[in-house]
């Protein structure tokens, strides 16, 4: 069974950097795309970025000028730095695995197994 | 950006009935690419649908979902009272984006 588990400080001080690992365990980190997702609190859910294994990278338009998802595959484990942090970025942050693969209609694509999350606060 | 709109923003309900969901895409989305999730307080997202009809790995049969291009349903034919929850559509694109969600609360 994979599992998923963020790490990083829960607190980050208003236009530093968050910084967070993803630690992937029970399965390979290869052949897979790996996902940042977040949800400030009380809302719904925002797709950050995600990073295949081969490091290639994809990030949301709007967060893509101060994100960065890069992959240690020797560690199973997956990055993601976030820049010039506001209030605006506190939320639960989760690390998903993005699976793609045939299904009825097609090929298919699904966030199949997430991280638990973790919170992080911008304040100073 | 797809936007997606999930109506309505909550559905309350009592056990045993039936729930249904809508996703309204701002453009149309490869049935392939719809997906669903269940949220409840405190929890990660679990995926419930792929592909717009495909149900997860264990996944009871009481869940459903349909439609194509613009319109999609997750439906919960007998609601059980693990049910009530948060419910968000989800599509992928060149740009994944996720709906506003769905509360499914006890009447």
């Amino acid at each position: 069974q994979v599992q998923l588990q963020e790490s990083g400080p829960g607190l980050v001080k208003p236009s530093e950097t968050l910084s967070l690992t993803c630690t992937v365990s029970g399965g390979s980190i290869s052949s897979y795309y790996w996902s940042w997702i977040r949800q400030p609190p009380g809302k719904g859910l925002e797709w950050i970025g995600y990073i295949y294994y081969s490091g290639s990278t994809n990030y949301n338009p709007s967060l893509k000028s101060r994100v960065t998802i890069s992959i240690d595959t020797s560690k199973n484990q997956f990055s993601l730095k976030l820049s010039s942090v506001t209030a605006a970025d506190t939320a639960v942050y989760y690390c998903a695995r993005l699976k793609g693969g045939y299904c009825s209609v097609g090929f298919c694509y699904s966030f199949d197994y997430w991280g638990q999350g973790t919170l992080v606060t911008v304040s100073s | 950006d797809i936007v997606l709109t999930q109506s309505p923003g909550t559905l309350s309900l009592s056990p045993r009935e039936r729930a249904t969901l809508s996703c309204r895409a701002s453009q149309s989305v490869g049935s392939s690419y719809l997906a669903w999730y269940q949220q409840k307080p405190g929890q990660a997202p679990r995926l419930l649908i792929y592909g717009a009809s495909s149900r997860a790995t264990g996944i009871p049969d009481r869940f459903s979902g349909s439609g194509s291009g613009t319109d999609f349903t997750l439906t919960i034919s007998r609601l059980e009272p693990e049910d009530f929850a948060v419910y968000y559509c989800q599509q992928y694109g060149s740009s994944p984006t996720f709906g506003g969600g769905t509360k499914v609360e006890i009447k």
